[in-house]
């Protein structure tokens, strides 16, 4: 089926440092979607990007859809101890076919932030 | 508004056994669906119901059913448990069956199989 290759797979980093995250795909994505997922629970969205070169932020984070529709980022700021979760890039496709409508997920960011 | 609702949240099964784990959302949501989150796999969809009165195979499908009994309730059963369904299981809704509506995830049900 269809991959988002996610990167980097994990970051430890230092209380107050920026984050950067991103997704890249062989496929065209009508809708880019972060999740975060706190340990134990389900994956909670964070940020929706729905036209090519969108750069959209909430908060401390920052999200762009890539002009070619195949990639976006993620960047956070200032990182807090309350960061710390997997986040997740996932995109919903507009393909037609057996694809339609389906969200595709990345393999996830495993951030740890140490104080 | 309690949003997505996942039952149960544990369950330890032996190799054969069946269950069914259930699901509901109350915000009118006409699509919903079944995921299964594995280390380093992300989520894959197992069943989707993109509407009441209609479900399809997602990427997983093999070795579960699913029913979706209402607009607000989606099941998913396994007939006979293997220890590779040993997952985190994750329901969803969305507004309608569209590229452009996000999804909003329950909370999981941490399945063992032994």
């Amino acid at each position: 089926g269809q991959q988002l290759n996610q990167s980097p797979q994990s970051m430890f980093i230092q209380e107050g440092e920026d984050v950067s995250m991103n997704c890249t795909s062989s496929s065209i994505f009508n809708t880019w979607l972060w999740y975060k997922q706190d340990p134990g629970e389900g994956p909670v969205l964070l940020i929706a990007l729905y036209k090519a070169g969108e750069l959209t932020s909430n908060g401390r984070l920052t999200a762009q859809f890539g002009i070619t529709r195949k990639d976006s980022f993620l960047n956070i700021s200032a990182s807090i101890p309350s960061d710390v979760g997997i986040y997740f890039c996932a995109g919903l496709l507009n393909a037609g076919g057996t694809s339609y409508g389906k969200l595709t997920f990345g393999q996830g960011t495993i951030l740890t932030v140490h104080p | 508004n309690a949003g997505v609702t996942q039952t149960p949240k544990f369950q330890v099964l032996k190799t054969g056994q069946s269950m069914t784990l259930q699901c509901a959302q109350d915000m009118n949501h006409n699509s919903m669906y079944w995921y299964r989150q594995d280390p380093g796999m992300g989520l894959r969809l197992i069943y989707y119901s993109a509407s009441e009165g209609t479900t399809d195979k997602g990427e997983v499908p093999n070795g579960y059913n699913v029913s979706r009994l209402n607009k607000r309730e989606f099941s998913l059963r396994l007939e006979s448990a293997a220890p590779s369904q040993t997952s985190v299981y994750f329901c969803a809704s969305s507004e309608r069956w569209s590229p452009y509506n996000e999804q909003f995830f329950g909370p999981g049900t941490r399945l063992t199989v032994l």
